[in-house]
């Protein structure tokens, strides 16, 4: 199967402080990136479509400004937490469309972020 | 967002026993996926359906594509300590690349 990670696997910062998420796809090129938050004990719920090349779109809800997203290469996909506050804890899951069609998501292992 | 209705929402099995779990949805959908998540970790991809009425295996679990294209089924068969986790199944329509996720099935199994 194809192989997407993500850096760093957790990180804590101060509020107010910007944090950045890479999501990466290690052994194929990925047009199509998508970003998940994930509650506990919940299912993921999407926040946005990263697109190579041109700008993401968001879902209904999802602050684009509190969330900066930049897909810059075909292997590459950024999350920037912008201004980061306690609420904006959570684990952050990026996956990437893979195959001829985008038949197949892959998901990486998830980026847990803790705003103190 | 939208969510697919996936049951049973948590199961309590002993090992040995086989599983079964379904996911359900309004809309047809031209592509099933089955993924595992254990704590902390991104969800893995188990099985890919693309055409309905497919029977698709990986080691002990099966999946299939329902007929009416707006259901699928997992089954587990002779599960062990280590299938626990929570199964999500994942739907696609025509036309779009966003998948839609059902609510999870949480397995846990007493050995």
């Amino acid at each position: 199967g194809a192989v997407v990670s993500q850096h760093p696997s957790w990180v804590i910062c101060k509020s107010g402080t910007s944090v950045k998420i890479e999501c990466r796809s290690l052994d194929f090129q990925a047009t199509t990136m998508f970003w998940y938050r994930q509650f506990p004990k919940q299912s993921l719920m999407l926040m946005a479509t990263s697109n190579e090349g041109s700008k993401a779109t968001y879902e209904q809800g999802v602050e684009k400004d509190k969330f900066l997203i930049n897909h810059a290469s075909l292997t590459l996909s950024t999350l920037t937490v912008t201004s980061a506050h306690p609420e904006d804890s959570s684990f952050y899951i990026c996956s990437a469309l893979f195959g001829l069609a985008g038949d197949t998501q892959y998901f990486g292992p998830g980026t847990r972020l803790t705003v103190l | 967002g939208q969510q697919l209705n996936q049951s049973p929402q948590s199961m309590f099995i002993q090992e040995g026993e086989d599983v079964s779990m379904n996911c359900t949805s309004s809309s047809i959908f031209n592509t099933w996926l089955w993924y595992k998540q254990e704590p902390g970790e991104g969800p893995v991809l188990l099985i890919a359906l693309y055409k309905a009425g497919e029977l698709t295996s990986n080691g002990r679990l099966t999946a299939q594509f329902g007929i009416t294209r707006k259901d699928s089924f997992l089954n587990i068969s002779a599960s062990i300590p280590s299938d626990v986790g929570i199964y999500f199944c994942a739907g696609r329509s025509a036309g779009t690349y966003k998948y839609i996720f059902g609510t999870g099935t949480r397995l846990k199994v007493l050995a």
